[in-house]
């Protein structure tokens, strides 16, 4: 019964395009969203993240989008580099429940070409 | 600044010996969190600890997993005995602060029993 999902297992984009990740999640009692990233070998980065009293978050070319009705939220990275190629986690939490740790996605690969 | 450090970064091993795996969280950090990744099943977290002291341990899969944390500066996890299915890559990460903060990760150790 996964809480966190990433649907997509992976995505390929243009160098200088747009890539679009998305995360869907079932408990409403989510209060707290983060994307990390991941590279080989690594352990995972924390990227950005959001509340849930906001929609938007922005930190540079990373945005975070959040719809709390349909329960869904996506990272948009613009432009896109080389450099980005990773694997992005989606993770949530909910405080004041017990074991305020983080729920993660499997994951979503991305691969931006030159 | 130090991150998080895990060690060793690998093991290899035979079934049925015991394996410990070590975490120095981020000096200041107040809560310390075990993570196991596996292709099946993602980043699913084992144990987390607030201030030293175990709050959840509900995601440790059998008796044969235990894990300590001595002081602020030191965990541990244990297997005993350890089992092929066990192979997977084990991460730390800790948090300063409430579970509106991100968690800071280790860059693993990748276990594999044979």
């Amino acid at each position: 019964d996964q809480q966190v999902k990433q649907n997509s297992p992976s995505l390929s984009v243009q160098e200088g395009r747009i890539s679009i990740l998305n995360c869907d999640y079932t408990n409403s009692m989510f209060d707290y969203f983060l994307w990390y990233k991941k590279y080989p070998a690594e352990g995972p980065t924390f990227l950005i993240s959001i509340s849930s009293i906001k929609d938007k978050n922005e930190d540079g070319r990373f945005t975070v989008f959040l719809n709390k009705s349909a329960k869904h939220l996506s990272l948009h990275i613009v432009p896109s580099q080389p450099g980005d190629s990773a694997v992005y986690f989606c993770a949530a939490s909910a405080r004041g429940q017990a074991g305020t740790a983080l729920i993660f996605g499997k994951g979503t690969t991305l691969s931006v070409s030159s | 600044d130090a991150g998080v450090i895990q060690s060793p970064r690998h093991e290899v091993t035979e079934m049925g010996q015991e394996v410990t795996l070590r975490c120095k969280p981020i000096s200041g950090h107040n809560s310390l969190f075990w993570y196991r990744q596996t292709m099946m099943r993602g980043l699913e977290l084992l144990i987390y600890f607030n201030n030293n002291v175990p709050i959840d341990d509900s995601g440790m899969p059998e008796d044969r997993f235990s894990a300590k944390m001595p002081n602020a500066s030191f965990s541990t996890l244990k297997i005993q005995p350890s089992e092929p299915r066990d192979s997977a890559v084990y991460f730390c990460a800790s948090r300063s602060g409430p579970s509106n903060q991100p968690q800071h990760f280790g860059d693993g150790t990748r276990l594999s029993i044979l």
